[in-house]
């Protein structure tokens, strides 16, 4: 079975911290995709990364980074100096080429100015 | 539009009636896809067109949903005899290219059954 788990449902950190989202998968093929989705209160769900299972190598994008590990089955997401404007639900997302994105329930993430 | 284009965006029906929420995917898209967002939840799949024949609709909880994209641009989710365990945002989304996973959403349409 194919599963997302992200065990923090809320964060709440003040403007220009550093924070980190979990997100832990099980799943038993080995060639897969994860994700993470963003969505703001308008509600679209908004793209941010893929990465396939065969490429561990950490990215950096801006103050987004990504830290995936298999060998703990987790793709954590860590936003440096938070904004206001990261205040949002975000979703990790497993997917195996099917067509069907299997999502995490979300954390919900508050930036206190 | 510039982006996935969802009506209505709030719909209140009463228990037992029949409902259609529109979808309209950015131009160009032959994908577009179904999910339905309960409270607290993440996004659970529904159906996927890829343009106009239903490839995959194994996520439909039953007979009650169904869904159609006859002109492949245009979705339409229709949802007879509604229940108040159908109230939901219903979230419709595209992709210009199969098997990547990177999807446009649109805003959604809340559905609140009394």
């Amino acid at each position: 079975a194919q599963k997302v788990t992200q065990a923090q449902t809320e964060i709440s950190v003040v403007e220009k911290e550093d924070v980190t989202l979990d997100c832990v998968y099980e799943t038993r093929d080995t060639t897969y995709y994860l994700f993470w989705y963003k969505q703001p209160p308008s509600g679209e769900l908004v793209f941010l990364i893929r990465r396939n299972s065969f490429d561990e190598q950490n990215e950096i994008s801006g103050r987004y980074s990504w830290n995936f590990q298999k060998s703990t089955s987790s793709f954590n997401f860590t936003i440096t100096a938070s904004q206001v404007v990261d205040s949002a639900v975000y979703f990790c997302a497993l997917y195996f080429g099917n067509e069907k994105l299997t999502f995490g329930t979300g954390t919900r993430l508050t930036i206190i100015p | 539009g510039a982006g996935v284009s969802q009506t209505p965006s709030n719909k209140v029906t009463e228990k037992g009636k029949y409902v259609e929420l529109r979808c309209d995917p950015i131009s160009g898209h032959t994908a577009l896809y179904w999910y339905r967002q309960s409270l607290g939840q993440g996004p659970e799949f529904l159906i996927y067109f890829q343009g106009t024949g239903a490839a995959d609709d194994s996520g439909l909880p039953n007979d009650r949903f169904f869904a159609v994209r006859p002109e492949g641009s245009v979705s339409t989710l229709k949802i007879q005899r509604t229940e108040r365990g159908d109230s939901a945002v219903y979230l419709c989304a595209s992709s210009s290219a199969l098997n990547t996973g990177e999807l446009f959403f649109g805003e959604g349409s809340r559905l609140t059954v009394l």
